[in-house]
């Protein structure tokens, strides 16, 4: 089972570029979610799916866009890149309400 | 607001140790509480998951505890192996958000051989 796959995995940016990072699941889960796991300060809630078709914001959006392309893939936009935006991003999903998330491996962005 | 503490941040112990991982948290009101395994690179690996209504939880040498009136919970690992070595992280869902969980920022667990 390939669980939640993020592409790509390490990324370098100039400030002020565009890139879209990619996740997609093949669990048939519902609720999808994008991470953001800067050192000494845990993960931090971007945006979430709750189902397809619905986005919302977490608590840290600002920089960022989501969409949620169908059941399998939610893919996480920024539009002009920030050195403040360098850190580990992660894509979990969860299949029903009371259910652990899974989560892929991580993509690693560095903005410059 | 909910906040969650782990302390400490890094922890080293000899192979063969029983120890105890702790975290805490602000809000009493929480759906459940989860405890994650992260390894150098990866990601998120959920070990237990306790309800607001159980006191613990057991996997293998894995034991979790919860107190919700006092706002802590403990992660038990008995005979402690080098292959336990990883950042375990907690995390609290509150009862006000039905999609939302909080994360501590890890403990760092090294196991000597």
């Amino acid at each position: 089972n390939a669980g939640v796959t993020q592409t790509p995995k390490f990324q370098v940016l100039k400030t002020g570029q565009s890139m879209t990072l990619q996740c997609a699941q093949d669990m048939n889960h519902n609720s999808m979610y994008w991470y953001r796991q800067d050192p000494g300060m845990g993960l931090r809630l971007i945006y979430y799916s709750a189902s397809e078709g619905t986005t919302d914001k977490g608590e840290v959006p600002n920089g960022y866009n989501v969409s949620r392309l169908n059941k399998r893939e939610f893919s996480l936009r920024l539009e002009s890149a920030a050195p403040s935006q360098t850190s580990v991003y992660f894509c979990a999903s969860k299949p029903l309400d009371n259910q652990p998330q899974h989560f892929g491996d991580g993509t690693r962005l560095s903005i410059l | 607001k909910q906040e969650v503490t782990q302390i400490p941040a890094a922890l080293s112990v000899p192979e063969g140790e029983n120890l105890v991982l702790n975290c805490s948290f602000t809000d009493s009101a929480i759906y459940n509480l989860q405890w994650f395994r992260q390894d150098p690179g990866k990601g998120l690996t959920s070990l237990l998951l306790i309800q607001s209504s159980q006191r613990e939880q057991t996997s293998g040498r894995l034991n979790a505890s919860l107190d919700k009136s006092s706002g802590r919970s403990t992660l038990y690992i008995a005979a402690s192996q080098p292959g336990d070595s990883a950042t375990y992280l907690c995390a609290v869902r509150p009862t006000s958000s039905a999609s939302k969980i909080i994360f501590g920022s890890g403990t760092r667990l090294s196991i000597r051989p």
